[in-house]
């Protein structure tokens, strides 16, 4: 089972800041299949990104994917309030799991 | 519009079973994957189960297999899980998806509680 571990736990942020969050892989996600979701309290997950890079439908082009193998990234580049959630990578290379999570907080 | 709406969702005493339900709509049910994932309080998430469009192809996480069943009803565009032996540790809220093979998942249901607790 390939273990994803994200970080940081909590990244503290004021709006308007960058947000980079950081997905580690312990063995090689092949063909980048890599997703991304946001929660919010009381919500289910929201698809950001899929396939480490591509955004979803709807998905506002603030929120960039990038990596392979095993090291991927989530990148906000601009940080509104609304965007303040935890964060989830998730792999579907193989069996489907997903990481710890990030937490982007308001600073 | 796709909704989908879990129910069966309670509290249960441990190695007791619950059977959970997903009632599925604004898309042709029988052309999609569904999938089963859980997450327990205040924690991460975790994919339980996903089921073919068909229903010939079944996969469970190791947390799970021998003790939950999926199934679907195509007719009655309805998912369910079989849930028996359960677990404190399969206490969480459950949330029925819509695909699974593709790898991701862009709808999502609002998810069922379901405690395990003496």
């Amino acid at each position: 089972e390939i273990v994803l571990t994200q970080s940081p736990g909590t990244l503290s942020l004021s709006p308007g800041e960058r947000a980079t969050l950081s997905c580690r892989a312990s063995q090689s996600v092949s063909s980048n299949s890599l997703a991304w979701y946001q929660q919010k309290p009381g919500q289910a997950p929201r698809l950001l990104i899929y396939g480490a890079s591509s955004r979803a439908t709807g998905i506002p082009d603030r929120f960039s994917g990038s990596g392979s193998g095993t090291d991927f990234t989530l990148t906000i580049s601009r940080v509104e309030p609304e965007d303040f959630a935890v964060y989830y990578c998730q792999q579907y290379g193989g069996s489907r799991t997903f990481g710890q999570g990030t937490k982007v907080e308001v600073k | 519009q796709v909704h989908l709406v879990e129910s069966g969702g309670g509290l249960v005493k441990p190695g007791g079973s619950l059977r959970l339900s997903c009632a599925a709509s604004g898309f042709t049910f029988s052309d999609y994957y569904m999938t089963w994932i859980r997450q327990a309080p205040g924690k991460g998430l975790e994919w339980v189960s996903y089921i073919s469009s068909s229903g010939d192809t079944i996969y469970y996480a190791d947390s799970v297999r021998g003790r939950f069943t999926i199934s679907r009803d195509n007719a009655k565009n309805s998912l369910c899980l079989q849930m028996n032996s359960l677990r404190a540790e399969d206490t969480a809220v459950y949330y029925c998806a819509r695909g699974g093979y593709s790898g991701w998942w862009i709808y999502w249901g609002q998810g069922t509680l379901v405690t395990v607790s003496s």
